[in-house]
């Protein structure tokens, strides 16, 4: 059973870094492309961020391009989101997610919640 | 940037009744779309992939089809547990993207 378990959130004040993990089981890690997607409270889904499955190749949207940093540990199955320039607008619940082909988000983890506010 | 749009952005259905939700990109996205089913407290599940193709235990009941930018995902008969809220996404190309979700509620 594919397993997805995020960690790390909690209460950051503005400008101030933050680094969630997530530590993957039940597939083989390595050989898939992960992603984060969060979602703002009351709202819709926003892709985050993905790397590749050697961690080489990243991808991120305009909105935390430069910010963010996605990465990933194989020998350890887990996978990390550093958070930098926090701004209140990143206060959302962060999801850890396999992505499949770069295509869909298959499986997704629970979810942590990032609250950004002084 | 593909943008994904969503209607409605709520409806209400009755026990047995079929439901259509539809989706549209603002470019061919050559039928590289996902369905979601994001349930209240919990975290969204994979639908339908390839605009058409059953995600593995989903029930039969939903289905996906269409071609080009225009999309819909039909429930051909509304239980109590397909309450929630249902996003698409495009899978086609960097930055992927959803649409802004439909609520889905029991009458």
């Amino acid at each position: 059973e594919v397993q997805l378990v995020e960690s790390g959130g909690g209460l950051v004040q503005p400008g101030r870094s933050l680094k969630l993990s997530c530590a993957a089981s039940g597939f083989t890690f390595s050989n898939y492309y992960m992603a984060w997607v969060r979602q703002a409270p009351k709202k819709g889904l926003e892709w985050v961020a993905t790397i590749s499955t050697s961690g080489s190749r990243t991808y991120y949207p305009d909105s935390v391009k430069g910010r963010f940093t996605i990465s990933r540990d194989n020998a350890k199955s887990s996978l990390y989101l550093q958070m930098n320039s926090l701004k209140s607008e990143d206060t959302a619940t962060y999801y850890c997610a396999r992505h499949w082909k770069q295509l869909v988000f298959d499986y997704w983890g629970q979810g942590v919640m990032v609250t950004v506010s002084s | 940037d593909i943008q994904m749009t969503q209607s409605p952005a709520s409806l209400s259905a009755s026990l047995g009744e079929t439901v259509t939700i539809q989706c549209r990109a603002s470019e061919d996205i050559y039928s590289g779309l996902a369905w979601y089913q994001q349930k209240p407290g919990k975290s969204p599940q994979l639908l339908i992939y390839g605009a058409s193709s059953l995600q593995d235990g989903v029930p039969s009941r939903f289905s996906g089809s269409g071609s080009g930018t225009q999309y819909s995902l039909k429930i051909s008969s509304m239980q109590t547990e397909d309450e929630g809220v249902y996003f698409c996404q495009q899978g086609l190309k960097y930055p992927w993207t959803f649409g802004g979700g439909t609520k889905l509620e029991l009458k």
